[in-house]
């Protein structure tokens, strides 16, 4: 059964980079599909950061991109997430993701999201 | 503002039907077969209902699904159940930006 679990810090100061960790269980990340983050703030929708394939090939949102790094380690079976100079307005649910080889990568499995709160 | 406009509520008694709406443009619903829904509950994760418009993922029951007219993509629940009250996101690919979602409907069972 296929399982992702997100891990970092709960709390970030402003200006600082937010890193998030995915470490996928019951499927390896070099068999295919693409990894993704998407985040969600408290009470909102939803908004997708990026994807990032086992090859290393990344897809970022234009709207994040200069601060958003994607990252895969297929020897550990992991993915990670940075995202640099943030502010209040970065808090969020962080969740990783699944996502089909097809257009939009429909996320089949995900993570259960970790709260990330940028605050001095 | 979220790319994709989604009416913020919907609602509907036990066995009945209820269409979610997913309007765009030509450049997202409009111009590509990659609209996927997700259904999230209070403090989980989001969970794959449908994916390239009308496709439901294995597992995911035949009372839901998909479909899409011009720039505007349906979610169609039928027989409504108790447990179907959630919030529901559409998403679609838009070429340059790859994901794009709704702003997100909260559905009632009443």
């Amino acid at each position: 059964q296929v399982q992702l679990q997100e891990s970092g810090p709960g709390l970030v100061k402003p200006s600082e980079t937010l890193s998030l960790t995915c470490t996928v269980s019951g499927y390896s990340i070099n068999s295919g599909y693409y990894w993704g983050w998407i985040r969600q703030p408290p009470g909102k929708g939803l908004e997708w950061i990026g994807n990032i394939y086992h090859s290393g090939s990344t897809y970022y949102n234009p709207s994040l991109q200069s601060r958003v790094t994607i990252s895969v380690d297929t020897s550990k079976n992991q993915f990670s997430l940075k995202l640099s100079s943030v502010t209040a307005a970065d808090t969020a649910v962080f969740y990783c993701a699944r996502g089909y080889a097809s257009g939009g990568y429909p996320f089949d499995y995900w993570g259960q999201g970790t709260l990330v709160t940028v605050s001095s | 503002q979220s790319a994709l406009t989604q009416p913020p509520s919907a609602s509907g008694s036990p066995g009945q039907s209820v269409t979610i709406s997913c309007t765009g443009t030509s450049s997202d619903v409009g111009g590509y077969n990659y609209v996927s829904w997700y259904q999230q509950h209070p403090g989980k994760a989001p969970k794959l209902m449908i994916y390239d418009v009308s496709k439901r993922p294995s597992g995911i029951p035949d009372r839901f699904s998909g479909s899409k007219s011009g720039n505007t993509a349906s979610l169609t629940v039928s027989g409504l159940q108790a447990e179907d009250e959630a919030d529901y996101y559409c998403s679609s690919y838009a070429g340059s930006n790859p994901v794009v979602f709704g702003g997100g409907t909260k559905l009632t069972v009443l």
